[in-house]
């Protein structure tokens, strides 16, 4: 079984601060780790993916991921936001043919 | 972007007709799935499929059926739909190249009212 937890039901930074949206997961084996990003009123598009190779991921948009088996986390972090970074953010889990397992997602709300 | 569609895009039925959703890929993938995106629940799954005409239940399938009888087009049907399955529905698909760490790609979503 699998599970994944995001910690923070929404975030709020100011534009040009860091981000930080932090995941933690459970998995019976080596996890395979996503995390996706919705804007309004679109669908989900990868932004990163950690399949056991390096621990740190980088993504698009200046997105990177922590993968972290200690403490079973995967944060996601950006150095400065932008206004375009508002959107819903989900950390997913890959388990094995019924695909994958979703966080209840943060929405990440930028100030400007 | 991956080639999958979804129809229709916007559906508003009546309490108990049956609906279905259409899922169309073209990127020839084995697996294909169906989630419901509901607020504050993330996105859970309905059913998925794993070939033509192999299916299995999710997380959240009752009142749900689907079907694949081609590679490329899976769907989904609400045999009398409730109001409780009023929500945003998502294909997905998904390769095996890189095995369980292959990610997968997301439709546009149909936006389903039940009233």
């Amino acid at each position: 079984a699998q599970s994944v937890t995001q910690l923070d039901s929404h975030v709020s930074v100011s534009e040009g601060t860091p981000v930080l949206l932090r995941c933690n997961y459970s998995s019976s084996y080596s996890p395979s780790l996503f995390w996706y990003v919705q804007h309004p009123n679109k669908g989900l598009q990868l932004l990163l993916k950690y399949t056991s190779a390096a621990t740190l991921v980088k993504g698009i948009n200046g997105f990177e991921a922590e993968f972290k088996k200690s403490e079973t986390s995967f944060h996601l972090t950006k150095p400065s936001a932008h206004m375009s970074d508002a959107a819903e953010y989900f950390c997913v889990v890959s388990g094995g043919a019924d695909g994958l397992t979703f966080g209840k997602g943060t929405h990440l709300i930028i100030q400007p | 972007d991956a080639g999958i569609t979804q129809s229709p895009r916007h559906k508003v039925t009546e309490t108990g007709t049956p609906v279905t959703l259409r899922c169309h890929q073209t990127e020839n993938h084995r697996y294909m799935y169906w989630y419901r995106q509901d607020p504050g629940h993330g996105l859970r799954l309905i059913h998925y499929s794993y070939g033509v005409k192999d299916t299995d239940k999710g997380e959240v399938s009752d009142g749900y059926s689907v079907s694949r009888s081609k590679t490329e087009d899976f769907l989904l049907t609400l045999e009398s739909a409730t109001s409780s399955q009023t929500s945003v529905y998502f294909c997905a698909i998904r390769g095996t190249t890189g095995g369980w760490g292959t990610e997968a790609f997301f439709g546009q979503g149909t936006r389903l009212t039940v009233v």
